[in-house]
């Protein structure tokens, strides 16, 4: 099994320009979230979805957009990145709350 | 905002060697995770207590959780050079729904060889 797949793994974006980051997932898991890490901030929840269909929003949303068409895939929008935006971002999956998050290897991502 | 707040916020100690680092978090709770980051990759639970559990063990790993106090600790016992990494506690908070798993800050551990 793959796990959690994140691309691409590095990123530059001049400031304006959209993008996808791409996360994958085959252990069948009905969560999925996306976190971006800051220095000193930790991790910060962003977008996650309880399903296919179903997305909400987390802690720091905004210029981020999502959507969950299939079980396996999550993708974020960046919908016109932001010198802000620089940051590694992880997505997770995990079988239901209360139960451990399986982490990719993160896409960092830098706004010029 | 932060659940939950990692101390200390980095810790250098000696092969061999036991490390304790802290957590403190903020509302109820129905388990507390703890997770290790290794410099520049993705996180790796490591164990999960939940609320109505005081102790748990995991090899080297044992984790403590006193939710009168909101707080946990991680002792990672014989420390070895490639338990260098970042540590991080998480939480499902208790009553929310969705999956918002949240994290603290970290404790980034170096043991020297």
């Amino acid at each position: 099994n793959a796990g959690v797949t994140q691309t691409p793994k590095f990123q530059v974006l001049k400031t304006g320009q959209s993008m996808t980051l791409q996360c994958a997932q085959d252990m069948n898991h009905e969560y999925m979230s996306w976190y971006r890490q800051d220095p000193g901030m930790g991790l910060r929840l962003i977008h996650y979805s309880v399903g296919a269909g179903i997305t909400d929003q987390g802690e720091v949303p905004n210029g981020y957009n999502v959507s969950r068409s299939t079980t396996e895939d999550f993708p974020l929008r960046l919908l016109s990145a932001a010198p802000s935006q620089t940051s590694v971002y992880f997505c997770a999956s995990r079988r239901r709350e209360n139960t451990e998050a399986f982490f990719g290897q993160g896409t960092r991502l830098t706004v010029v | 905002s932060q659940q939950g707040e990692e101390d200390p916020q980095a810790l250098s100690i000696q092969e061999g060697e036991n490390a304790t680092m802290n957590c403190s978090y903020k509302t109820s709770i129905n388990n507390l995770q703890w997770y290790r980051q290794n410099s520049g990759r993705g996180l790796v639970h490591l164990i999960l207590i939940r609320s109505n559990e005081r102790e748990k063990h995991s090899g080297r790993l044992r984790v403590t959780l006193d939710t009168s106090k909101k707080s946990s600790s991680l002792l990672i016992t014989a420390s070895r050079a490639a338990d260098t990494a970042s540590y991080f506690c998480a939480t499902d908070r208790a009553g929310s729904s969705g999956d918002k798993l949240t994290f603290g800050t970290g404790t980034r551990l170096a043991v020297r060889p």
